[in-house]
């Protein structure tokens, strides 16, 4: 059991390249997120995922797009790379939403560094 | 989304208890408030979860008052390996917002 992995661990692109970073879980979680960490900062929530074939826009979307086409997996686009995209990006997984009321526990990848030249 | 508000840093002694509280004025009636822990070149990892009252764990407490717009993690007798940045995290339905966090430096 991996629980959530992500792909690459570091990357470095020129402004303007594309790029698409693979986010797995094998724990049949149906919630799945995206975020940015800047330095210094806490976690913004870039889109997130109900269920396979859904998403939704978080705090900061504008300048990605994400996938989610089979349950277990979240891709998340760059289409053109700019500087400021320059953070920490960590995929999580949570069960569901709620479970009777409760909050499930998000389970966080362990991050990909991306630097934008 | 509810707003949180954190202390920047904090500085403990080992043994000592830890209390960190964070700010959420806006929190909705379905919010629940969730707290991370986060070490360096790390994700965040779960620590506790609470709705109102008092909730306890094997590594913390979790203090709510009845009007909600505040909460403070408790973390019993720190040590070194305690440092680490916390993170106070207002839930709704699929969606999260995290506070800026707190950086707690546990020292001998």
């Amino acid at each position: 059991n991996a629980g959530v992995t992500q792909t690459p661990k570091f990357r470095v692109l020129k402004t303007g390249q594309s790029m698409t970073l693979l986010c797995a879980q094998d724990m049949n979680h149906e919630y799945m997120y995206w975020y940015r960490q800047d330095p210094g900062m806490g976690l913004r929530l870039i889109h997130y995922s109900v269920g396979e074939g859904t998403t939704a826009k978080g705090e900061v979307p504008d300048g990605y797009n994400v996938s989610r086409l089979k349950k277990q997996n979240f891709l998340l686009g760059l289409e053109s790379a700019a500087p400021s995209q320059t953070s920490v990006y960590f995929c999580a997984s949570s069960r569901s939403g709620t479970s009777g009321g409760f909050q499930e526990t998000q389970y966080f990848g362990p991050g990909t560094r991306l630097l934008v030249l | 989304l509810a707003k949180t508000t954190q202390p920047i840093s904090m500085d403990s002694y080992e043994g000592q208890e830890v209390n960190i509280t964070c700010s959420h004025n806006n929190i909705a009636t379905n919010d629940y408030i969730t707290w991370y822990q986060q070490f360096p070149s790390q994700g965040p990892r779960f620590i506790i979860q609470g709705y109102k009252t008092k909730v306890t764990n094997e590594v913390a407490s979790l203090f709510i008052p009845a009007d909600r717009k505040s909460s403070t993690l408790s973390l019993p007798r720190v040590s070194l390996s305690d440092t680490a940045v916390y993170y106070c995290l207002v839930r709704g339905r699929g969606k999260s917002t995290f506070g800026d966090g707190t950086t707690l430096t546990v020292k001998p």
